[in-house]
């Protein structure tokens, strides 16, 4: 069964700080892995997909990062601005799961940018 | 190009009613997607609908099911509800092969149960 755990559960940091989220799964055969951002009581914005086959990927100041054989990812924040500030989510999407939309999700990582 | 759209954003219930919750995906998606979200349980998958068929399905008890009809709006309905049904419900949808795709999320419905 696939669990996705993430971790800090909270980070706080001053404004311009670059910082690094981790998420671990425990089950390596995954289509694909993203990363999500969740203002509160609003719904998710993906951010970044990263396929099977796939290392890492870019978008702006983020870059996420793959690494299926030790069940890991990361996601990479330059430059944090107070805009940042959120709940940022990983989730995995599971061969077990099909062809289909299932993803696991992990607990979140909620950031705070302090200006 | 209009986003997921979710109504209603708010409800309140009462033990033992039933509720139904819309979502209508981005134009030419034919997937919608549906999940729980509560602060101790995070974020669970319910059930997936791909033109009209149910494709996957969470665990959770036959109160909960759900439909999509032909222009791949999608409703989910929760009879019999419990005070443990209070949560953020969120809809995503996707062109239909979500493994390689990005899902895109409503803004959520929040059901409270009194």
């Amino acid at each position: 069964k696939q669990e996705v755990t993430q971790i800090p559960a909270a980070l706080s940091v001053p404004e311009g700080e670059n910082l690094v989220l981790n998420c671990s799964f425990t089950d390596s055969a995954i289509y694909n892995l993203q990363w999500f951002r969740q203002d509160p009581g609003k719904g998710l914005t993906s951010l970044l997909l990263i396929q099977s086959s796939q290392r890492e990927q870019t978008s702006g100041r983020l870059n996420a990062s793959l690494d299926k054989s030790s069940g890991r990812s990361t996601l990479y924040i330059a430059a944090s601005q107070p805009g940042d500030s959120a709940t940022y989510l990983c989730a995995g999407n599971p061969f077990s799961s099909g062809n289909t939309g299932k993803l696991i999700f992990g607990q979140g990582t909620t950031l705070q940018v302090k200006p | 190009k209009a986003g997921v759209t979710q109504t209603p954003r708010y409800l309140i219930k009462t033990r033992g009613q039933q509720v139904t919750l819309s979502c209508s995906p981005i134009s030419g998606h034919r997937s919608v997607s549906w999940y729980q979200q509560t602060p101790g349980q995070g974020l669970q998958f319910l059930f997936e609908y791909f033109s009209e068929t149910q494709r996957n399905k969470g665990n959770f008890p036959g109160r909960f099911s759900g439909r999509q009809f032909s222009n791949s709006r999608s409703e989910m309905n929760v009879s019999t509800l419990e005070l443990g049904d209070s949560a953020l419900y969120l809809c995503a949808s996707s062109l239909g092969r979500p493994t390689n795709e990005k899902l895109f999320f409503g803004s959520g419905t929040q059901l409270s149960v009194l």
